[in-house]
């Protein structure tokens, strides 16, 4: 089974309105956590935002959000006022305590997002 | 503040010829690892170290080799390259499980 499931492989949105872009992750961890990365068109992997498990509060990170609900085991990101300069592919990635090192991660196939002037 | 420096950027091999990639960080960072991104499939790990001379297999390590003999570098070898290691590595590093990774700007490899 994947461990980590984005279900949108492209989204289209309008500049200055929200988007949220889905993950969820399976695993038996009872402690684990979830991060997104972005990687606009010149390749690097630019760090978002970061949820653990046992973090009571929904992550917030500038115009970022994490949209954490455990039971359903999904960690969606929200980016709030969308801009032109959002438009990358983005990666949820998940580390789990009982991994090799406790600090690798499994990464998601991505979602495109394009932002629309 | 460098962070994680891959070199190179580029590299363009012939079947069976071998080469490192070299990866090195400035943060004194424990963890490294290496990763290859192919298209829609995101990143999957080679190898990774959390610690010099310690060194352990990720999801996807047949044809390579990685060594750890600092804190600071951590090159992966391929010693006979295919066509299907044809892909995007980038090396990453942190400090905790909680800690975001740091990655370096990746090296586009072609085996041709």
């Amino acid at each position: 089974a994947q461990k980590i499931t984005q279900t949108q492989p492209g989204m289209f949105v309008q500049e200055k309105e929200a988007v949220t872009l889905d993950c969820t992750y399976d695993t038996s961890d009872q402690s684990y956590g979830l991060f997104w990365y972005k990687q606009p068109s010149s390749g690097e992997m630019i760090f978002l935002i970061y949820q653990g498990s046992y973090d009571e509060q929904n992550a917030t990170e500038g115009r970022y959000s994490l949209n954490f609900q455990k039971a359903r085991k999904s960690a969606n990101l929200v980016i709030s006022a969308s801009q032109l300069g959002d438009s990358a592919m983005y990666f949820c990635a998940m580390r789990e305590a009982s991994s090799g090192s406790a600090r690798q991660l499994t990464f998601g196939s991505g979602t495109q997002l394009t932002v629309l002037p | 503040n460098a962070g994680v420096t891959q070199t190179p950027k580029f590299q363009v091999l012939k079947t069976g010829q071998s080469m490192t990639l070299q990866c090195a960080q400035d943060m004194n960072h424990e963890y490294m690892s290496w990763y290859r991104q192919d298209p829609g499939m995101g990143l999957r790990l080679i190898h990774y170290s959390v610690g010099a001379g310690i060194t352990d297999q990720g999801e996807v390590p047949n044809g390579y080799n990685v060594s750890r003999s600092t804190t600071e570098d951590f090159p992966l070898r391929l010693l006979s390259a295919a066509p299907s290691q044809t892909s995007v590595y980038f090396c990453a590093s942190t400090m905790g499980s909680n800690q975001p990774q740091h990655f370096g700007d990746g090296t586009r490899l072609s085996i041709l």
